[in-house]
């Protein structure tokens, strides 16, 4: 079955610190990788996807299918990014429900 | 409205009593689901509906039925509540014909208890 993994339940950087939230996935075909996040006391928003291949809110995420991973990356971490991130997958061009992961809470120390 | 509404924010519920949860949107998306947020589970699927009139199951529909009457609606029915179905439960749409991502709800928190 398809399945996303993400490793650390919880992970805490200080300020300034990089930061790197890993995620991998099983999915044999073409798949399409997202985060979500969800900030304190709001609703769960699209961060980045990666056939869009942007930068949102100084975070990245490289799909990487020789290692099946979409780990999302910011060099310089702010406490305004303390929330819980969820890796997702979809397959069949986004016919499929997405597959979420079981979340990483990020706490960023001042 | 803009977006999706979910109704109520939250609930207290005895257990064996029946439920509905709601969700309405506003954008026209063709595609609606449910999701629950556990502690430690992440989001599960529940029941999602790819246009009116089809519903389909997630993974874990046990319990809960849905109905897709028209675009804009999408219920979640608890039958008798259980403790186990404490969670917050989440209403997302989007539109397939553009693979737009999905839009959230605010949430339902719901203890049965």
């Amino acid at each position: 079955a398809q399945r996303v993994t993400q490793p650390e339940k919880l992970l805490s950087v200080f300020k300034g610190a990089p930061v790197e939230l890993k995620c991998n996935y099983s999915y044999s075909g073409s798949p399409e990788l997202f985060w979500y996040v969800q900030y304190s006391r709001q609703r769960l928003q699209l961060l980045l996807r990666h056939i869009s291949r942007e930068s949102i809110k100084g975070f990245t995420a490289d799909l990487n299918k020789g290692e099946t991973s979409f780990h999302l990356k910011k060099p310089f971490a702010q406490e305004e990014d303390s929330a819980m991130y969820y890796c997702a997958l979809t397959w069949n061009s986004g016919n499929t429900p997405l597959v979420f992961g079981k979340g990483t809470r990020l706490s960023v120390i001042a | 409205i803009a977006g999706i509404t979910q109704a109520p924010t939250s609930q207290i519920l005895a257990a064996g009593r029946r439920m509905t949860l709601r969700c309405t949107q506003d954008m026209r998306h063709n595609a609606m689901y449910w999701y629950r947020q556990d502690l430690g589970l992440g989001l599960r699927l529940i029941h999602y509906s790819n246009t009116a009139g089809t519903t389909g199951k997630g993974e874990v529909p046990d319990g809960y039925s849905v109905s897709r009457a028209n675009t804009d609606d999408f219920p979640l029915t608890l039958a008798s509540a259980v403790p186990s179905q404490t969670s917050v439960y989440f209403c997302a749409s989007s539109d397939r014909h553009t693979n737009s991502p999905l839009h959230f709800g605010n949430g339902t928190r719901l203890t049965v208890t």
